[in-house]
């Protein structure tokens, strides 16, 4: 089975920052990729799919890039809003396995 | 609206079953897959079983396949996960999704399973 990674694990930044968020596939997955936002205590929403197609009513802070086994989440101008923990997710074919996550806090 | 509410959680024994269902409304049900996610206390998330609209395609993680099991009623609106031979590292929140990483991606509350003796 194809293994995703993330990283960092975790990052601290200020408001205002540019964020950079690493997913990684073990084998090319074309642009299957989603990327999921989790705030503590909800579910998960969905930020990005197909790489980089943001979801409709996201800010558009959020942008997503890559293909094949490498894929960056970016938020442009982070905001208190954004603390969370983020997740990318495969769909290509089963299992469609999520990261391990990336949990974002405001310096 | 649309609306996806698990029910059927609770505390259950190792070794134990559990039904679990998720209630559809505000939108055709029997067009969409469906999927259902776990969470353990404090973990990431974990795809665990994927069905397709008529149900003929089905997949399952590999630490629940052969113990649980995935299953549809589009008359009934309902998405139901059929937990066998659970075991503590079963313990987490379960989330019925609709159209996993697709634009009409939608996700229930959850609904808790506590496997504990």
């Amino acid at each position: 089975d194809i293994q995703m990674t993330q990283s960092p694990s975790s990052l601290s930044a200020a408001v205002g920052d540019r964020v950079t968020i690493t997913c990684r596939a073990s084998q090319g997955i074309n642009n299957y990729l989603a990327w999921y936002q989790q705030k503590p205590g909800k579910a998960p929403k969905l930020l990005i799919y197909a790489a980089s197609t943001l979801q409709s009513g996201v800010p558009s802070r959020f942008s997503g890039s890559g293909s094949g086994t490498d894929f960056t989440l970016t938020i442009s101008s982070l905001q208190p809003e954004d603390v969370a923990t983020y997740y990318c997710q495969k769909y290509n074919s089963a299992p469609f396995t999520f990261g391990p996550g990336t949990k974002v806090d405001i310096k | 609206e649309v609306q996806l509410v698990e029910s059927g959680g609770g505390l259950v024994q190792p070794g134990g079953s559990l039904r679990l269902s998720c209630a559809a409304s505000g939108f055709t049900f029997s067009s969409y897959s469906m999927t259902w996610v776990r969470q353990a206390p404090g973990k990431g998330l974990e795809w665990i079983s994927y069905i397709s609209t008529s149900t003929t395609t089905i997949y399952y993680a590999a630490s629940v396949k052969g113990r649980f099991t995935i299953s549809r009623d589009n008359a009934k609106n309902s998405l139901y996960l059929h937990m066998n031979s659970l075991r503590d590292e079963d313990t987490a929140i379960y989330y019925c999704v609709r159209a996993l990483s697709a634009d009409e991606d939608y996700w229930g509350q959850g609904t808790l399973v506590t496997v504990s003796s």
